[in-house]
């Protein structure tokens, strides 16, 4: 069964505090590992797709990285805008995301 | 359509009725997912849709959940005797041919009193 841990479940920076967050995977066949953002009241938004291990992928404040058994989402320099809940969902051979329980990001001004 | 579009975009209803919730997903998008997500929770795996038919069901939790999709493109998502334990914010996906690019809707918020 495929299965994604997220940690840590919250985490409170400083505005400019650059930090990661990690995902733990385990997965039959990978397809892809995604990561995505949340925020309340609103559906997950595509940030990323990582198919293999060694890929890297980048946007803004945020870099997508990728091994055979997890992934870092790094926030360079982050601002409040960026606070949101992180999710990260694997695909693979079932053809559906399987999700993390996601990480809840404060940043303070 | 621009986006995956889903209706209402709150439900409340009673312990014991029926309730319809509805997805309009991107013009083109062979696939069509369902997922339920509880408060602090990431979302979770309903029922997946490669055209008119179900491909994978094993997500829905019992016989009170049933989807359709009759034309290939809107799908809508039944609960018979609905429960408390099934309020949630239902979230719709799709995809085209479900081969990643996974576009998601807002959710209907569904609360049962």
């Amino acid at each position: 069964e495929d299965q994604v841990t997220q940690s840590p479940e919250a985490l409170r920076l400083q505005e400019g505090e650059s930090s990661s967050l990690n995902c733990s995977y385990t997965v039959s066949g990978l397809r892809g590992l995604f990561w995505y953002r949340q925020d309340p009241g609103k559906g997950p938004e595509f940030l990323f797709t990582l198919y293999s291990a060694g890929e890297e992928k980048e946007k803004e404040r945020l870099k997508a990285t990728l091994t055979k058994k997890e992934s870092f989402l790094h926030i360079t320099a982050p601002k409040p805008e960026d606070s949101a809940t992180y999710l990260c969902a694997v695909v693979g051979g079932a053809q559906k995301l399987v999700f993390g329980q996601g990480t809840r990001l404060t940043i303070n001004p | 359509g621009a986006g995956v579009s889903q209706t209402p975009s709150n439900k409340v209803t009673e312990k014991g009725k029926y309730v319809e919730l509805r997805c309009d997903p991107i013009s083109g998008h062979t696939a069509l997912y369902w997922y339920r997500q509880s408060l602090g929770q990431g979302p979770e795996f309903l029922i997946y849709f490669q055209g008119t038919g179900a491909a994978d069901d094993s997500g829905l939790p019992n016989d009170r959940f049933f989807a359709v999709r009759p034309e290939g493109s809107v799908s809508t998502l039944k609960i018979q005797r609905t429960e408390r334990g099934d309020s949630a914010v239902y979230l719709c996906a799709s995809s085209l041919q479900g081969s990643g690019g996974y576009t998601f809707g807002s959710g209907t918020r569904l609360t049962v009193v």
